[in-house]
C-alpha cells in the first residue's frame, strides 16, 4: 500500500497550539483526513480536506495541505487536556482505498 | 454525523472457535463497508472492502477463508474469524460509507481476545 507517515509523539502544554504533521506518497490522493482515537475507542472523524485545497479551518482546527510536497498538518489551537489522544492522518485515493498513518500520540500537560 | 455500531464490543473465545462480529450503519445506507485490524499502539490495517451484495475484496496477505466477510444488506456487514488462534487477538474496527459519500464513519471497534 501507499506510505503515510507521522511522528509518533507530541507533548504540549495546555493552552498552547499543537501541530501534528503527516507526509504521504500517493499522487492520486483525492481526500485527506484527520481522525482522533481515544484509549479503547474507535476513530472519530475530525476534519478532512479535498486535495485541490490548501487550507481548511474548522473552529480550533486548521488543516494545511502542501500537495507539491505531499505534506499535511493539523493545528489545534488552545489545546486542552481533553485533546489528549492519538491522531491519525489518512489519505483516500482514486482506487477507493484509505491508507492510515501510524498515529501521533498527543499528550497535553496541565 | 452518521452512526456506525459494532457488536460485540469485546469478545473472549477459546482457540479453535469461530467468532462473528457485526457492523451496522444505524441511520444511513452503507453501500461500502471496510474492515480494519489494529494491533496495540499501531495504526489501522485495512483487511477488506465490501460492497453490498458483492464479494469482499481482500487486501494482500489477508486470508479470505479465515476472515469471512458478508455484506448482505445496506446496513449490515459481518466479519467471521474462523478457527481463531491467539495471534488473531486484536482490535477490529469497521467503517461505512454511503453511496457517493467521501466520508468514512467508524464503528467503536471490537476487541477480540483468543485464549
Amino acid at each position: 500500500g501507499e506510505d503515510v507517515e507521522q511522528s509518533l509523539f507530541l507533548s504540549v502544554r495546555e493552552g498552547d497550539s499543537s501541530v501534528i504533521n503527516c507526509t504521504y506518497t500517493d499522487s492520486s490522493s483525492t481526500y485527506l483526513y484527520w481522525y482522533k482515537q481515544e484509549p479503547g475507542a474507535g476513530l472519530q472523524l475530525l476534519t478532512y480536506i479535498f486535495s485541490n485545497m490548501d487550507m481548511k479551518q474548522d473552529q480550533r482546527l486548521t488543516v494545511l495541505l502542501n500537495k507539491k510536497d505531499k505534506h499535511l498538518s493539523l493545528r489545534i489551537a488552545d489545546t486542552q487536556t481533553g485533546d489528549s489522544a492519538i491522531y491519525f492522518c489518512a489519505e483516500y485515493n482514486n482506487f477507493n482505498k484509505f491508507y492510515f498513518g501510524s498515529g501521533t500520540k498527543l499528550n497535553v500537560k496541565p | 454525523g452518521a452512526v456506525v455500531s459494532q457488536h460485540p464490543s469485546w469478545v473472549i473465545c477459546k482457540s479453535g472457535t469461530s467468532v462473528k462480529i457485526e457492523c451496522r450503519s444505524l441511520d444511513f445506507q452503507a453501500t461500502t463497508m471496510f474492515w480494519y485490524r489494529q494491533f496495540p499502539k499501531q495504526s489501522l490495517m485495512l483487511m477488506a472492502t465490501s460492497n453490498e451484495g458483492s464479494k469482499a475484496t481482500y487486501e494482500q496477505g489477508v486470508e479470505k477463508d479465515k476472515f469471512l466477510i458478508n455484506h448482505a444488506s445496506l446496513t449490515l456487514s459481518t466479519l467471521t474469524v474462523t478457527s481463531a488462534h491467539p495471534e488473531d487477538s486484536s482490535f477490529y474496527i469497521c467503517s461505512a460509507r454511503g453511496e457517493g459519500g467521501n466520508e468514512q464513519f467508524f464503528g467503536p471497534g471490537t476487541r477480540l481476545t483468543v485464549l
